[in-house]
């Protein structure tokens, strides 16, 4: 039961264009979202979060954005640039349950 | 059909007990791990084993020992279970650092 959905298996954009990722998911129960980054031979590291009483929380040249009536949160990087290379993993949770998706691999080309 | 499962969800236990966690992957990948994470959702990796091989070992307590019977399987110990050590853990698998998944935590709780 995937209970949070990465639909896209990766990603392609140029250099300075926007990124823009999505996440789905099912559970009504999920008050807090985050993002995750994930490099080659690394762990995955904490990159943004929003809680479920925010729509929009913005970090630089990343911002995270979420509809709680469509389940759905979306993480935008602008300018995009090629060290933001990697993995992307959505996360949700609750007060006693975290799902991961499956991640996008989302390439910056120069 | 779960990816990679993890067993107990939910283990709560009293300082000084010794205990276990569970993970199988039937994902056919060759690496698992476990990861810790802290009170502000921060993934802290503690151990991967490839092939039954140890390959990272970050300055965790000697007290926490993963055991392995299989590609499949990676299992975390740990001993003499303090306060300190209540937290979610993670366990995930890849192939090659690739297809990365996640089981869906095992909540700790030492009282």
């Amino acid at each position: 039961d995937q209970q949070v959905k990465q639909n896209s298996p990766s990603l392609s954009v140029q250099e300075g264009r926007i990124s823009i990722l999505n996440c789905d998911y099912t559970n009504s129960m999920f008050d807090y979202f985050l993002w995750y980054k994930k490099y080659p031979a690394e762990g995955p590291t904490f990159l943004i979060s929003i809680s479920s009483i925010k729509d929009k929380n913005e970090d630089g040249r990343f911002t995270v954005f979420l509809n709680k009536s469509a389940k759905h949160l979306s993480l935008h990087i602008v300018p995009s640039q090629p060290g933001d290379s990697a993995v992307y993993f959505c996360a949700a949770s609750s007060a006693n349950d975290m799902r991961f998706g499956a991640g996008t691999r989302l390439t910056v080309k120069p | 059909d779960t990816a990679v499962s993890q067993t107990p969800k939910y283990l709560v236990t009293q300082m000084g007990n010794d205990k276990s966690i569970k993970c199988e992957q039937n994902l056919g990948h060759d690496t698992m791990y476990w990861y810790k994470q802290d009170s502000k959702k921060f993934l802290k990796i503690m151990f991967s084993y490839n092939n039954k091989e140890l390959i990272i070992n970050e300055t965790v307590p000697n007290r926490f020992s993963p055991k392995s019977p299989d590609k499949a399987h990676l299992n975390l110990h740990i001993n003499s279970l303090e306060l300190g050590d209540s937290a979610v853990y993670f366990c995930a698998s890849s192939r090659g650092g690739n297809g990365y998944t996640f089981g869906s935590g095992t909540r700790l709780t030492v009282v």
